[in-house]
Order: structure tokens, then sequence, then C-alpha cells
């Protein structure tokens, strides 16, 4: 049974670009949850999706968009990339039902230049 | 004044020490409290969840909870080197809302 899995997992873009990053959740888990991990920090919460809803939004510019898709992965899309957006960018994936029990990715290290 | 707090280490222990790990959180609505462990260049682990107050155990793992003083400890006993990482509390409102954590603790267990 495949874990929560993350693409790229490293990806070098220039101020400016647009970047969208990849996620698929664990089996039988419907909910997908994005944070933004910078060094020496912990995780900051971006948003969540549910049956392909955003439904919390941490505070976080309208840059950072996202996607989830029938088959629950989902997308993180950032636009008009700041130099302050390089990080970890990490996935996790629950039930709805069960947010609190978060498996997560590997995550994708991005770095803006 | 950040919602969660805990301090940052490092911490450094010998092997087979017991370790006390906490954080002070300021919102009185968390009712669910979680400990992750993550390694360099991984995503965190959950390592155990407590719901509303009280103690919670699992093999040389003991989380506890007083909401009261808005306080959470996670104790590891027989420490290993296999437990250095970094340890991140977290914790959320309802089973629906989103986790907020805190900065993390770096541990080190020296053989």
């Amino acid at each position: 049974d495949a874990g929560v899995t993350q693409s790229p997992t490293h990806l070098i873009k220039t101020r400016g670009q647009q970047v969208t990053l990849r996620c698929s959740p664990k089996s039988g888990h419907d909910t997908v949850s994005w944070y933004q991990q910078a060094l020496g920090q912990g995780p900051q919460f971006i948003f969540q999706y549910y049956e392909e809803e955003e439904r919390q939004r941490g505070n976080f510019p309208d840059r950072f968009s996202g996607h989830q898709f029938p088959n629950y992965s989902s997308e993180l899309n950032v636009n008009a990339l700041l130099l302050g957006d390089s990080a970890l960018y990490l996935c996790a994936s629950s039930l709805w039902t069960d947010s609190y029990e978060q498996y997560f990715g590997p995550g994708t290290r991005l770095t803006v230049t | 004044q950040k919602e969660v707090e805990q301090d940052p280490g490092p911490l450094s222990v010998p092997e087979g020490a017991i370790v006390s790990l906490n954080c002070t959180y300021s919102n009185s609505a968390f009712q669910y409290f979680m400990w992750y462990r993550q390694y360099s260049r991984k995503g965190p682990e959950l390592l155990m969840y407590t719901y509303s107050s009280g103690n919670k155990e699992d093999g040389r793992f003991t989380a506890q909870v007083d909401k009261s003083s808005k306080y959470i400890s996670l104790f590891i006993r027989d420490s290993q080197p296999s437990d250095s990482a970094t340890y991140l509390c977290a914790m959320m409102k309802t089973s629906y809302d989103k986790v907020i954590f805190g900065p993390g603790t770096s541990l080190s267990v020296i053989p």
C-alpha cells in the first residue's frame, strides 16, 4: 500500500514564474492538505481539499491555488513566484472525518532564484 | 503571541535518558493535540494524537495534555539514537479544522 507520494522531489524556478506541485494521497484517504515549511520552522497550513472543494485556507495570498481531482489527488499552483516562496512543500492526506490523523508525503523542495 | 510555542532546542541527551518535550498554546478552543516526528529531509510522521485532556501511552512514548494550563507534553522513555529528529506539536479545534503546528524541537540522543 503506497503512502502519500509527491512530485517532483526538487524544483528550481526563477522569480515571476509559475509552478505546479502534485500529490497522490494514501489509499483510502479523501482529504488532502498542503503545507509550506521554511527551514527551521514548523509546517504552515496553506489549504485543504475535500470533495474537490477548498474547505479551509490558511494565511496565504491568492497566488497560491489548488485543485483536487475525482481520484482524490491534488495539485498546488503558485503564480508569480517570489524568493520567499523557497521552502519545502508538504502534502498530507487523511479522512475528512479524522483530519487529526494526517499522513505526510516526503515533500517537494522548491528553490526560487 | 504565536498560537503554538515550542522551545526550538537543540536538546541533547545521552542514550537511555527520559526526554520531555513541551508546547504551550493560546487558543482554548483547541481540542485535538498531535505529536509528529520529522527526520532530516523527510515529511513529518504522526506519533500520537490525544483528544481533550489526559494522558495517552504508546510504547516508549507518553503524551499529556493539560488544557487548564494550555500545556502539552511528550515524554520519551529509554531514548535511542534513532529518536534523534525534530519533534513537532500540532493542534486543531475540531476534527474538520486546519492543523496548527509548533515550530519544532530538535532532539539529539547521543550513544
